[in-house]
């Protein structure tokens, strides 16, 4: 079972569309982390967010972090082909980050 | 520029060899990682370097072993390679902190086919 649990794990939407995207776990985190990674390359950090209830906006994308600490959100306004990816929350457990499956992001024009 | 860097993008093993990977970083960080990438999975990690000659076991250590030598360098040992285990390799570094995960730099990945 993984202790980060994302939703949905592929999601194909058109340009202009909205989309969240969930990281979910039944641990608390002293923070949760989101990345992004691109065909052949290793994953770039986002954010990280730290305190419960906590919202950080990244021009389009809009990051929340649970009021128990246990869940983050992405949420991507008017998505647009170059958001494409893969989307990895991530969490600190006793000094190792741990990650979620991903969500496979695809935006068609 | 931070950089992490691992020796080789592409390798093809035979079943059975003795397989190294080997990551090197330039940002003098404590922590480095080893994780495997396979889809569906998300990353999965194998093992974790608090400090050099320190290292702890991940979700998923077994058919493997690291080396920490040197702060700049992990390397990542499958001891007889087999057929799965061929995946993609990730290797990360981070500055120290046991609390609250700081950024993690990846390498490129070393993606590995084991015939």
């Amino acid at each position: 079972t993984q202790l980060l649990e994302q939703s949905p794990q592929f999601l194909s939407i058109q340009e202009g569309e909205n989309l969240t995207v969930y990281c979910n776990s039944s641990s608390v985190f002293s923070s949760l982390q989101w990345y992004r990674q691109e065909p052949g390359e290793g994953p770039v950090l986002l954010v990280t967010v730290v305190t419960g209830g906590e919202v950080k906006k990244l021009k389009r994308l809009t990051f929340q972090f649970g009021d128990a600490r246990k869940d983050s959100s992405l949420h991507i306004t008017a998505a647009q082909p170059g958001d494409t990816g893969l989307y990895l929350c991530a969490g600190t457990r006793g000094g190792k980050l741990i990650f979620g499956q991903g969500t496979e992001l695809s935006v068609k024009p | 520029d931070v950089k992490v860097t691992q020796s080789s993008r592409y390798l093809v093993k035979r079943t059975g060899e003795k397989v190294f990977l080997e990551c090197v970083q330039d940002m003098d960080h404590e922590n480095m990682f080893w994780y495997r990438q396979d889809p569906g999975l998300g990353l999965r990690l194998i093992y974790f370097s608090y400090d050099v000659k320190m290292k702890e076991k991940g979700d998923i250590p077994e058919g493997y072993s690291v080396s920490r030598e040197k702060k700049e360098r992990f390397s990542l040992i499958l001891e007889s390679a087999s057929t799965n285990q061929t995946s993609m390799y990730l290797c990360a570094s981070s500055l120290g902190g046991v609390i609250r995960a700081t950024e993690a730099f990846f390498g490129q990945g070393t993606r590995l086919t084991v015939v």
